[in-house]
């Protein structure tokens, strides 16, 4: 079984600090990780992934996230928040080629 | 590029009455899935599909909702006497069984379902 924790339900920023998104998770095999975005009243798109390799995954729009396997972790992060970084991100495992378990999701706020 | 399709988009429905959606997914991904999201929450797995082959079905699936995928493209959900609990947002997504990049799960962009 697989589970997903993302602490804090919303996080604020200013426009230009530091994006800091945390995703804990849970699963009995090594674990795919996903971090998606979502919109108001959209769908979800992919920010990126970590399969195997490098721990250190670069997506899209600036994002990057690190797999800690000893930590469990794979916290999301932004050098400097953008007003168009303001929507709902979920952080997701699958172990292999099964299904996705999502978290519950996290608000991210961005002020001028 | 065309990713995942969902139609409709919005659906108001009054309270027993059916419903359908209908997904097309990537067209070279063999692998369907539906998830339903509610207010607040994450989206949630009801169910897959590997080609025609309904292969998993969460318990979240109740005997008023049924998927079918009857020639390995498209997907219908059909539900069933809509109760306003199923008030929430169908999320359909694809994706390749044999991706050598690991499983990566591509989302439409979701169909409203509102019970009134």
């Amino acid at each position: 079984a697989q589970s997903v924790t993302q602490l804090g339900s919303h996080v604020s920023v200013s426009e230009g600090a530091l994006v800091l998104l945390r995703c804990n998770y849970s699963s009995s095999v090594p674990p795919y990780l996903f971090w998606y975005v979502q919109y108001p009243n959209q769908g979800l798109q992919l920010l990126l992934k970590y399969t195997t390799g490098a721990t250190l995954v670069k997506g899209i729009n600036g994002f990057e996230a690190e797999f800690k396997k000893s930590e469990t972790s794979f916290h999301l992060t932004k050098p400097s928040a953008h007003m168009s970084d303001a929507a709902e991100y979920f952080c997701a495992v699958t172990a292999g080629y099964s299904t996705l378990t999502f978290g519950k999701g996290t608000m991210l706020l961005v002020s001028p | 590029d065309t990713g995942v399709s969902q139609d409709p988009r919005h659906k108001i429905t009054k309270r027993g009455q059916n419903v359908t959606f209908r997904c097309d997914p990537i067209s070279e991904h063999n692998r369907l899935y539906w998830y339903r999201q509610t207010l607040g929450q994450g989206p949630e797995f009801l169910t897959y599909f590997q080609n025609e082959a309904q292969l998993e079905k969460s318990r979240l699936l109740s005997d008023r909702f049924s998927a079918e995928r009857p020639k390995g493209s498209f997907s219908t959900l059909e539900i069933q006497r809509t109760e306003q609990g199923d008030s929430a947002m169908y999320l359909c997504a694809s994706s390749l069984s044999k991706d050598p990049a690991g499983n990566t799960i591509y989302f439409g962009e979701g169909s409203w379902l509102t019970v009134v």
